[in-house]
């Protein structure tokens, strides 16, 4: 059974830092795409980052170019999100999830909450 | 910047038929997912590469995608299929959700 498994999110004041982990297990890690994407609440859903699996592409939604940063350690069956100069626009559940073509398969999300 | 544009609502009866759209310049030339999200949950993919359906996904779930439109139909409408329906592309190597739908079975 594929299982995406996120942690990580809190509250963080503004301008703050935090670093998302996803475990993922189930299915061979290494050669799939992986990505986060994000839901404000209430709101719709917004796509974050893409960290391919053949070429270690890496991309970025405009929104956080320059802040976010993703990593995957495939020895460990792992994807981050390390998250800098937090701002509240920021806040949301962020969900780890499979797929480069299609999103086949999501984690329950972590919630990151930017407040002073 | 790409962007795709659903319906705010639609509305259903049981037993019925709903489309649900999503537009977008030329979408025709990409291909388009759709995701089901209730209440509390994780997103759900139902339609993948236009008109695919993931292993587990009903029948009554169908897609389309053709020109600038790309189109979600659930025949046979159930309670179940209440929710949140968002389409998705790609734009070169950006992600791309639509706007979203919310389908409600009366």
């Amino acid at each position: 059974e594929v299982q995406l498994v996120e942690s990580g999110g809190r509250l963080v004041k503004p301008g703050g830092s935090l670093r998302l982990s996803c475990v993922a297990s189930g299915f061979t890690f290494s050669i799939y795409s992986m990505n986060w994407v994000r839901q404000a609440p209430g709101k719709g859903l917004e796509w974050v980052s893409s960290f391919s699996s053949t070429s270690s592409d890496i991309y970025y939604a405009d929104s956080v170019k320059g802040r976010f940063t993703i990593s995957r350690d495939n020895a460990q069956n792992s994807l981050y999100l390390q998250m800098n100069s937090l701002r509240a626009e920021d806040t949301a559940m962020y969900y780890c999830v499979r797929g480069e073509m299609s999103f086949d398969y999501w984690g329950q999300g972590t919630l990151v909450t930017v407040s002073s | 910047s790409y962007d795709l544009t659903q319906p705010p609502s639609v509305s259903v009866s049981p037993g019925q038929t709903v489309s649900i759209t999503c537009s977008g310049d030329k979408l025709g030339d990409k291909f388009t997912c759709w995701f089901q999200q209730k209440p509390g949950q994780s997103p759900v993919l139902v339609i993948y590469q236009d008109n695919k359906r993931p292993s587990g996904i009903p029948e009554r779930f169908s897609g389309s995608n053709s020109g600038n439109t790309a189109t979600l139909t659930i025949s046979g409408t159930q309670a179940m299929d209440e929710g949140d329906y968002y389409c998705q592309t790609w734009d070169g190597m950006t992600g791309v959700f639509g706007t979203g739908t919310k389908v409600t079975v009366l």
